[in-house]
């Protein structure tokens, strides 16, 4: 799988959008880029997935470039809830031998009043 | 229903003593995920089970024993642990297709 590079560490406001970037320069024409966030001491949690075009589900807003080498994650009104880790992670979504997800350091987001 | 369900909350145990965790879905996925997780770290695979048969082991001591008895259900077996295998154990799963994987609450695990 495609190795990921997050920043460690971000702030943000409550009530604005939050921008999480997400470089993967050696991603495959068939690998998916995954996100996942993990709030403290539970387990991760599926925030949204995408292939080349962008995607929204009712957590955030994907937007992936057009060259598919990074990729930024909008969550469009942050809250205090949403203070977590934020994984990016890309893989091919079937393979013979198994599905595996293989987290990188990911980014501490803290969300503040 | 999106849920996946992990016990014990919490446990300790003795490096001598056997102990297991129980991970069940009623999802209908077929393909299930041991994790460990250490103190800010990200979560590490351990074990996928596919189709109720071991399809990976990413290199797992022996002292750690997956079995998976039927679909909705995921145990693992403890034996004979370190302390450093003290740490937060997450299960999951997934259908094999589509792979979104989703986790359980985890059992966090203390080896005196």
């Amino acid at each position: 799988d495609a190795k990921t590079t997050q920043p460690p560490s971000m702030d943000c406001a409550e009530g604005r959008a939050a921008n999480l970037p997400c470089n993967h320069s050696t991603i495959s024409g068939n690998e998916y880029v995954y996100w996942y966030r993990q709030i403290h001491s539970q387990g991760p949690q599926y925030i949204i997935h995408g292939l080349k075009n962008n995607e929204t589900n009712e957590m955030a807003s994907l937007i992936i470039t057009e060259d598919r080498k990074s990729s930024t994650l909008i969550l469009p009104h942050a809250t205090l809830r949403d203070t977590a880790v934020y994984y990016c992670i890309v893989r091919v979504t079937q393979q013979a031998a198994g599905n595996k997800l293989t987290f990188g350091g990911g980014t501490r987001v803290l969300v503040k009043p | 229903d999106t849920e996946v369900t992990q016990t014990p909350k919490h446990l300790v145990m003795g490096m001598t003593n056997k102990k297991s965790l129980k991970c069940e879905q009623h999802m209908g996925h077929r393909a299930m995920y041991w994790y460990k997780q250490k103190a800010k770290k990200p979560p590490e695979l351990m074990f996928v089970y596919s189709y109720e048969k071991l399809s990976i082991n990413e290199s797992v001591p022996s002292r750690f024993s997956p079995e998976c008895p039927n679909s909705s259900l995921l145990n693992l077996h403890l034996h004979a642990l370190q302390p450093e295998d003290s740490a937060l154990y997450l299960c999951a799963s997934s259908q094999v297709s589509p792979f979104t994987q989703y986790f359980g609450p985890g059992t966090r695990l203390t080896v005196l």
